[in-house]
């Protein structure tokens, strides 16, 4: 089963907006975390944003913030006031605490494109 | 500055010829593990270390060998590389095993030919 779904492929946002991209997330452990990375078209994955399960609060990061809703496993990111340079591609991925890999589950992925 | 390095970040080889990627970490990070992207099959997880000569298998461990002797060095090695091995690889670690954010190498484009 799929544990992270990213079910938006691409989306386009003009500059200056918000955006939303989607992610949903399945797990039977009660203790994970929740991860969004960029990949620009360079390809280097940088780390954009973390929420613990037992965070009471939103993470927020600058212009990133993770809208998590626990009882709906999902943990969406927010980018306000979009910028050109936000053109990537954008993964969730879940760390569950209690595997013994400890290996980050990604998901598909979202495109974003930033219009001016 | 703290940051995970990887070597070579392009490499171009043929089957059969044996290779390593190197991985260096100076964040004093206990974790390492190596994902491989794919197009339409995403990152996957070809080995972990936890800590030092502590490694084990992750979804796709098959012709890779790994070895961690050095808390910051953990290298990918491809005994003899096969077509299908062709892919971009990151190195990340983190800290401690957990919910504790990876950080990225660079990235290694790898085309066997």
């Amino acid at each position: 089963a799929q544990k992270i779904t990213q079910t938006q492929p691409g989306m386009f946002v003009q500059e200056k907006e918000a955006v939303t991209l989607d992610c949903t997330y399945d797990t039977s452990d009660p203790s994970y975390g929740l991860f969004w990375y960029k990949q620009p078209s360079s390809g280097e994955m940088i780390f954009l944003i973390y929420q613990g399960s037992y965070d009471q609060q939103n993470a927020t990061e600058g212009r990133y913030s993770l809208n998590f809703q626990k009882a709906r496993k999902s943990a969406n990111l927010v980018i306000s006031a979009s910028q050109l340079g936000d053109s990537a591609m954008y993964f969730c991925a879940m760390r569950e605490r209690n595997t013994g890999r400890r290996a980050l589950t990604f998901g598909s992925g979202t495109r974003l494109q930033v219009q001016p | 500055e703290a940051q995970v390095t990887q070597n070579p970040r392009y490499l171009i080889t043929v089957t059969g010829k044996k290779l390593t990627v190197t991985c260096s970490q100076n964040m004093n990070h206990e974790y390492m593990s190596w994902y491989r992207q794919d197009p339409g099959l995403g990152l996957r997880q070809i080995y972990y270390s936890m800590n030092v000569e502590v490694t084990d298998k992750g979804d796709v461990p098959e012709g890779y060998k790994v070895s961690r002797k050095e808390k910051r060095n953990f290298p990918l090695i491809l005994e003899s590389p096969s077509p299908n091995q062709t892919s971009l690889y990151f190195c990340a670690s983190s800290l401690y095993p957990g919910e504790e954010t990876q950080y990225f190498g660079p990235g290694t484009r790898l085309l066997v030919l």
